[in-house]
């Protein structure tokens, strides 16, 4: 039972690169979501699903984007990667709310 | 805005002693409330949701609307209580749930 995957777990960007944050679910949930953790701060929403075909903003939407074409898949793309994008992020999965999180992605601009 | 409030970044009790951590919140509306752990080298999961009155490993929450709060209770500490604890709060839908900056329990032996 993986429960929710994501890779990297590790990725150093130059300032302007852009990449692909990987996450999948094997629970078949409705509901996915996007976090970012910055060092001494709680999680924040970066986008949300609840279901394929349906995205939302979160608190920090800004310079991300994500797509859910199957109910397996939330990936969250970065077009233009900024140095206050540094962080730890964390797909989470649930049936109404987060319940499983992945081991996260540690991703530094340079 | 809808914020929440974990006033402390460590907290540290000793082993059989009460352990209460502290949860506030800022919402107009209905608000549903969370609290998650994380265990050292473990993954971030959900620990209970106000709405089930529920009881996990020993640990408690009430919902008091009047002074805003959600803190988490146990009365009788132990060692694998250690870890950090998030208080979350959903707004405007089930889906919308943002997070405190966490507090980090230590249990001494």
């Amino acid at each position: 039972n993986a429960g929710v995957t994501q890779t990297p777990k590790f990725r150093i960007l130059k300032i302007g690169q852009s990449m692909t944050l990987q996450c999948t679910q094997d629970m078949n949930h409705n509901y996915m979501y996007w976090y970012r953790q910055d060092p001494g701060m709680g999680l924040k929403l970066i986008y949300y699903s609840v279901g394929a075909g349906i995205t939302d903003k979160g608190e920090v939407p800004n310079g991300y984007n994500v797509s859910r074409s199957t109910t397996e898949d939330f990936p969250l793309r970065l077009e233009l990667a900024a140095p206050s994008q540094t962080s730890v992020y964390f797909c989470a999965s649930g049936s109404n709310q987060p319940q499983h999180f992945g081991d996260g992605t540690r991703l530094s601009i340079l | 805005a809808q914020r929440v409030t974990q006033p402390e970044k460590l907290l540290s009790v000793f082993k059989g002693a009460p352990v209460e951590l502290k949860c506030n919140y800022s919402y107009s509306g209905s608000p549903e409330l969370f609290w998650y752990v994380q265990y050292s080298r473990q993954r971030l999961q959900l620990l209970l949701r106000h709405i089930s009155r529920e009881s996990i490993k020993g640990f408690t929450a009430d919902l008091n609307k009047g002074e805003t709060s959600f803190h988490l209770k146990k009365p009788f500490a132990q060692e694998e209580d250690s870890a950090m604890y998030y208080c979350a709060l959903s707004f405007s839908s089930a889906s919308k749930i943002i997070f405190g900056s966490g507090t980090r329990l230590s249990i001494r032996p």
